[in-house]
């Protein structure tokens, strides 16, 4: 199985900062990572996917980078509904694995 | 709008089988290239993907579940259906449902989970 190690496991920030969360992969899978977002008791919401497309509906704030085995997710400019967990997951082969997940916290 | 909602019992005896349906509504199973299925997520930990399946029947499942995992669809009904055997504490989570689709062009496919239901917490106690 590919493991997924996100950094770091949480982070506190204010609003309007810049939050960059990063997703190493246990072995190169080219662009093939997506990242989501889940607010508590909420289901995940997907960001981003083939490493930087956004998702239809997801403000430009979000964006993604990377590939082979590390990857980067950047929030330009935190605002209040941001604050929740984010968790990358890696679909270049089966089973599909997610990272530990980060959460962003309220500074 | 897409919609998927699960439902099924919210407590299973340990040993015995943990069975939820997911309904899908507003838009058909059939005769699509999506993948429908499973998701879990242990009381706050991370997801874990359980497996999915296509209008076909055409499966796939996580190796670490296979053996205690089926999942079903009813294209009629629009209805994904998962059974676990055996189950213990550790199988305790929020299951969620949740549809897997892919970058058209991209090879081998890339597949993201992009609609979820609302998950359904399932203990595992006696």
């Amino acid at each position: 199985d590919i493991q997924m190690t996100q950094s770091p496991s949480s982070l506190s920030a204010s609003v309007g900062d810049k939050v960059t969360i990063t997703c190493r992969a246990s072995q190169s899978m080219s662009s093939y990572l997506n990242w989501y977002q889940q607010k508590p008791g909420k289901a995940p919401q997907l960001l981003i996917y083939a490493a930087s497309s956004l998702q239809s509906g997801v403000p430009s704030r979000f964006s993604g980078s990377g590939s082979g085995a590390d990857f980067t997710l950047t929030i330009s400019s935190l605002q209040p509904e941001d604050f929740a967990t984010y968790f990358c997951q890696q679909s270049y082969s089966m089973p599909y694995t997610f990272g530990q997940g980060t959460k962003v916290e309220i500074k | 709008q897409l919609q998927l909602q699960e439902s099924g019992p919210g407590l299973v005896k340990p040993s015995e089988t943990l069975s939820l349906t997911c309904t899908v509504s507003g838009g058909s199973i059939s005769g699509s290239s999506y993948y429908w299925g499973w998701v879990r997520q242990p009381p706050g930990k991370g997801l874990e993907w359980i497996g999915d399946i296509d209008y076909t029947g055409s499966t796939d499942y996580n190796p670490s579940l296979k053996s205690r995992v089926t999942i079903s669809v009813d294209t009629s009904k629009t209805q994904v259906s998962l059974r676990l055997t055996s189950v213990t504490a550790a199988d305790t989570a929020v299951y969620y449902c949740a549809r897997r689709d892919y970058v058209w062009g991209s090879y081998p496919l890339l597949y993201f989970f992009d609609y979820w239901g609302q998950g359904t917490l399932v203990t595992v106690s006696s």
